[in-house]
């Protein structure tokens, strides 16, 4: 059974460009999260989202969006990239309703330059 | 709100040695809690989890219990290898239907052969 996937691993960005990352989850999972995490700040919550809505969202300016589409994959987006923007962001897959925690893709790495 | 705090790190041992890494929590309700671990370079996995007062997690020699009355959620192993060396997050998800998870900071292991 594949896991998480997300695409890029990598990526390097300049101030001010925007990113997108994206995420698929395990087959079956539609409720996907998102985190954001850097040494200063560790594991942060940004949103989560079930069947193409977000349930939740963290406390993170409005340049952090997402989205779900209807195969239950999902996409995050950074606009006006910031320094502080660097980070690796984290995306996690669950059955909804299951209380077996998220299953976390290895993360896409984003530095802004 | 709800928060998880981790003993600091890095902790250092030799093989064979026993292993506890302290977490405490505090949240409203009854939460789910969890211990993830990430190995450099990577994602995060589902170490273990317990879901009531008295639960008791276990996976891959590692143990922890969901203690209400003193709201922590311990993880212990009696023999550590090289191998386990990695960072430990605790966290917990509130309860009700949300899926966001908080962490704690994590605590880095370090096992010297």
């Amino acid at each position: 059974k594949a896991g998480v996937t997300q695409t890029p691993r990598y990526l390097i960005k300049t101030r001010g460009q925007q990113v997108t990352l994206s995420c698929s989850p395990i087959s079956g999972h539609r409720s996907v999260s998102w985190y954001q995490q850097t040494p200063g700040q560790g594991l942060q919550f940004l949103f989560e989202y079930f069947s193409e809505t977000q349930r939740n969202k963290g406390n993170f300016p409005g340049r952090f969006s997402g989205r779900q589409f209807s195969n239950s994959r999902s996409e995050m987006n950074v606009s006006t990239l910031e320094l502080g923007d660097s980070a690796l962001y984290l995306c996690a897959s669950r059955l909804q309703g299951s209380d077996y925690g998220y299953t976390f893709g290895s993360g896409t790495r984003l530095t802004v330059v | 709100g709800n928060s998880v705090t981790q003993m600091e790190g890095p902790v250092t041992l030799s093989e064979e040695a026993f292993l506890t890494i302290n977490c405490t929590y505090t949240a409203t309700g009854y939460p789910s809690l969890f211990w993830y671990v990430q190995y450099p370079g990577e994602g995060l996995q589902l170490l273990l989890k317990a879901t009531k007062a008295d639960d008791k997690g276990s996976n891959k020699g590692f143990e922890a219990t969901y203690r209400k009355e003193t709201t922590s959620f311990h993880l212990e192993k009696g023999s550590v290898q090289v191998s386990d060396s990695a960072v430990y997050f605790c966290a917990l998800r509130g309860s009700g239907n949300t899926g966001k998870l908080i962490f704690g900071q994590g605590t880095t292991l370090q096992v010297k052969p």
